[in-house]
């Protein structure tokens, strides 16, 4: 099956400056790659996602970038603002698995004014 | 207002009892998911159901059980035989085609048996 890695698990950086996380995947079957940001106490909220057929997606201050090739996908967030402070998820689709997703195991960020 | 509803938003049960989580969604969304979130770890994927009156299990449904009868609706059980019950459990749903795989979460049941 699939495997997601994701890193760092905490990230603490200054309010205005860029903030970067990586996931990397083990099968190259794999289609979709959606980044979460849960809040605390709350369920995952979509913020963006990148297909396979692309190898960047910016939306406003965020941005996903896939290298297919080495199987690593990122998501970088920039100017950040103490509410992008949460609990970031990247996840992994597998073609023709229904839409089920593989997880990673979450990054921390912390936006300090 | 479209969206996923999970109710209640804690529950607490004692051992050796089953529990049942409601999920209901008003997106017309064909599949739904059951998830499970512990402290410090990612998703795990518990049931998920791609139609009414079919389901598969996910990497963790020992202990868990479902019934998909409505599309809306995709109640999860969690009986007295999972060993580690407690736990944040989150729903999910998405249209499941081939051009739209987005999954959409609700706000989560947290879990507390003791």
């Amino acid at each position: 099956g699939e495997n997601v890695e994701q890193h760092p698990s905490t990230l603490s950086v200054q309010e205005g400056d860029s903030a970067v996380i990586k996931c990397t995947y083990s099968d190259s079957a794999s289609n979709y790659f959606p980044w979460y940001k849960q809040e605390l106490g709350k369920g995952p909220q979509l913020i963006i996602d990148i297909r396979s057929n692309v190898g960047e997606k910016k939306d406003q201050r965020i941005a996903v970038t896939l290298n297919k090739t080495a199987k690593h996908f990122s998501l970088h967030i920039t100017e950040t603002q103490p509410e992008d402070s949460a609990v970031y998820f990247c996840a992994a689709r597998q073609t023709g698995t229904a839409s089920k997703l593989t997880f990673g195991t979450g990054t921390r960020l912390q936006v300090t004014l | 207002d479209g969206g996923i509803t999970q109710s209640p938003k804690y529950l607490f049960r004692k051992e050796g009892q089953n529990v049942t989580l409601s999920c209901e969604q008003n997106l017309n969304h064909d599949a739904m998911y059951w998830y499970r979130q512990d402290p410090g770890q990612g998703l795990r994927l518990i049931y998920y159901s791609q139609i009414v009156n079919d389901f598969q299990k996910g990497d963790i449904a020992e202990g868990y059980s479902v019934s998909r009868e409505k599309k809306e609706s995709f109640p999860l059980t969690v009986t007295s035989a999972q060993k580690n019950p407690t736990a944040f459990y989150l729903c999910a749903s998405s249209r499941d085609t081939l051009s739209s795989y987005e999954q959409y979460f609700g706000p989560g049941t947290r879990l507390t048996v003791t």
